[in-house]
């Protein structure tokens, strides 16, 4: 089963404004992940905050961790048409060093 | 500037047709994960090796599905034999993981299968 769960699922927006994308998982974890995939593409990794971290910055994104809510954040600040892909979270399998992905939110970023 | 590569890019087969992929992680990588991708169930984890062991492959169909790595800058899998089911965008990633931590993966360009 998925352990992170993005929502929402589509997000469409204009160039400029800021895109927030949420994660929810089930178990505890030790860190977590957020990955793009651009169409047709590899997924790539964008920023890992850990457990004990409750924010994280990267360029214009920031990434928040509630731990006692289980969920997680993805902010993109000044969206651009580039910035139009699928968004996951990742999350440690449990007892695997392996990651279950959730189902993704696709961002389009209108010019 | 390392990367994963994956060959080939696109496949199209006939049902019952072995297919084989092929994946060269990146250097100095300890960890090899094999994901499927398809727009019903998202992105599956099939397998992963360590340091060339097979670690899991719960997620892989048993009985047409293998996963190995001859060495360390080849993992393959393989399908045989092939069904339209199997149609999906199957990815390659490498990462070096270490003791208690978990670190990014570094995913290949995909494979696109297209079984008729």
């Amino acid at each position: 089963s998925q352990q992170g769960e993005e929502d929402p699922q589509a997000l469409s927006i204009q160039e400029g404004e800021n895109a927030t994308m949420n994660c929810s998982y089930k178990t505890s974890i030790n860190n977590l992940q957020w990955y793009r995939q651009n169409s047709g593409r590899g997924l790539v990794h964008l920023i890992l905050i850990r457990s004990n971290e409750r924010e994280k910055h990267s360029g214009r994104l920031r990434v928040t961790l509630d731990t006692s809510k289980k969920s997680s954040s993805l902010l993109i600040t000044a969206s651009r048409a580039a910035d139009t892909a699928s968004y996951f979270c990742a999350t440690p399998r449990t007892g695997r060093r392996a990651l279950t992905f959730g189902s993704g939110t696709r961002l389009q970023v209108q010019p | 500037d390392a990367r994963v590569t994956q060959t080939p890019r696109d496949k199209v087969t006939e049902m019952g047709q072995e297919v084989t992929m092929r994946c060269q992680p990146i250097l100095g990588h300890n960890t090899v994960f094999w994901y499927r991708q398809t727009m019903k169930q998202g992105l599956e984890l099939l397998a992963y090796f360590r340091n060339r062991a097979p670690l899991d492959d719960s997620g892989m169909p048993k009985d047409r599905f293998s996963a190995e790595m001859p060495d360390a800058t080849l993992a393959t899998l393989k399908i045989q034999p092939s069904e339209p089911r199997d149609s999906a965008v199957y990815f390659c990633a490498s990462g070096l993981v270490l003791a208690g931590d978990y670190n990014e993966q570094f995913f290949g360009p995909g494979t696109r299968l297209t079984v008729l």
